[in-house]
């Protein structure tokens, strides 16, 4: 399967601070990529799909103010939690897709903690 | 609406024992099943996929039973091992769109 890193793998914050977490895929030119939110013991809760080259696509519920999704190019896409809060607090994942097949493959996460 | 269930949540096996894991969905449009295996502090891995023209699919001890007119489909752990134990998650979507994932099963095998 393809290949997806994450940076960080884990981050501590102070709440009101922002931060970025960088999704790259490695091995193939991603058109398509998703950012997930796990909270312990969860399912994964698909907060945004993000297109290289246009404006993501954000779930319901979700703010695409506090959630900035950057995809621009097609290997990496980046997530900002902005003004973090404790609440914010979570494990956030991104996978990515490409045109010639309906695999989605995840990156290995990062774990966000908001003081 | 959960567009796909899965059951049962917690699941505990003797080692070289049989774990099944079911899922059921409801939108007939669906045209991918993938299953992800989940270790503690890691990302989703795909484990196997199966697409709905075939009623089973195999590799090595893994199996996905695919029942179409029931709407469901199960994973089938043969053998299985302490190093199985993880959280697994059924996904199903349709043209390559959005995933709609269960809720997950924690799988554990006793030595």
């Amino acid at each position: 399967g393809a290949v997806v890193s994450q940076h960080p793998s884990w981050v501590i914050c102070k709440s009101g601070t922002s931060v970025k977490i960088e999704c790259r895929s490695l091995d193939f030119q991603a058109t398509t990529m998703f950012w997930y939110r796990q909270f312990p013991k969860q399912s994964l809760m698909l907060m945004a799909t993000s297109n290289e080259g246009s404006k993501a696509t954000y779930e319901q519920g979700v703010e695409k103010d506090k959630f900035l999704i950057n995809h621009a190019s097609l290997t990496l896409s980046t997530l900002t939690v902005t003004s973090a809060h404790p609440e914010d607090s979570s494990f956030y994942i991104c996978s990515t897709r490409s045109s010639s097949y309906n695999e989605q493959f995840f990156g290995p996460g990062t774990r966000l903690t908001v003081l | 609406q959960q567009q796909v269930k899965q059951s049962p949540q917690s699941l505990i096996v003797q080692k070289g024992g049989i774990s099944i894991i079911n899922c059921a969905y409801e939108n007939t449009a669906f045209d991918y099943f993938p299953w992800y295996q989940q270790f503690p502090g890691k990302g989703p891995a795909l484990l196997i996929a199966i697409r709905p023209d075939v009623s089973e699919k195999k590799e090595g001890r893994f199996t996905i039973s695919f029942n179409k007119s029931a709407k469901q489909f199960s994973l089938h752990i043969m053998d299985s091992q302490p190093g199985d134990s993880a959280t697994y998650f059924c996904a199903a979507s349709y043209s390559g769109n959005q995933f709609y994932f269960g809720t997950g099963t924690s799988l554990t095998v006793i030595p």
